[in-house]
């Protein structure tokens, strides 16, 4: 299948090693943050979110760090896998004047993780 | 339980011809979001559905493109008289209550334009 991942910064790993992938965002008023895993010729799925009254969450070997200070998000994923392979993506929902609320969001470049057997 | 479908699932359009591209969201989802996908790139927002209204159609690109949902389930993307810069993978998205919730991808549309 055709890869989204075309130019994306790529991340390779090892099997089993944790991986730390990185996102900068845009709007200081956001206050829902998302991480997607897309893999070629699918849609984005969910992995984790985190609200922006958190700095912290954590899943299934996932953790979101989220650092409002200098609006960077973080995604870590334990004892990376091979199905693990994917395009991942942050994503923001900033305020809508138009809703009186996020309703849209705001993704970002994207970075394309590889796991090394 | 289903996910959200979307058909056709690929689409080869000659320049200048309409296209419908159809989503299926998840049963009982209020809200469906519309996005551009170009290669390489991250789903950009194109409009946006409470049931059947149509409350945010600010990254709609042209008026050439229009979205509707008049029952508030199924939607349709049109996209008349396409261009090359069309081309690209159109993503719908649904959620169960809209602001502040999970939206949940179907597998997209991909469109070619020749």
């Amino acid at each position: 299948g055709e890869s989204v991942g075309l130019h994306l910064p790529t991340l390779s790993v090892q099997e089993g090693d944790n991986s730390i992938i990185n996102c900068a965002y845009s709007n200081s008023a956001s206050d829902y943050f998302i991480w997607y895993k897309q893999e070629s010729g699918k849609g984005p799925q969910f992995i984790i979110d985190i609200r922006s009254n958190m700095d912290k969450r954590q899943g299934q070997r996932v953790t979101v760090l989220l650092n409002k200070t200098v609006k960077h998000l973080s995604l870590q994923i334990a004892a990376t896998q091979p199905g693990d392979s994917a395009v991942y993506f942050c994503a923001e929902n900033p305020p809508s004047i138009l809703t009186g609320g996020g309703n849209k969001l705001t993704f970002g470049t994207g970075t394309q993780l590889k796991v090394e057997l | 339980g289903a996910g959200v479908s979307q058909s056709p699932r690929y689409k080869v359009a000659k320049r200048g011809q309409d296209v419908a591209l159809r989503c299926d969201p998840i049963s009982g989802h209020v809200s469906l979001f519309w996005y551009q996908q170009a290669l390489g790139q991250g789903p950009e927002f194109l409009t946006y559905f409470q049931n059947e209204a149509q409350l945010d159609k600010s990254g709609l690109p042209s008026d050439r493109f229009f979205a509707e949902r008049p029952e508030g389930s199924v939607s349709t993307l049109k996209i008349q008289r396409t261009q090359q810069e069309d081309s690209a993978v159109y993503l719908c998205a649904s959620s169960p209550r809209g602001i502040l919730d999970t939206q949940y991808f179907g597998p997209g549309t991909r469109l070619t334009v020749l």
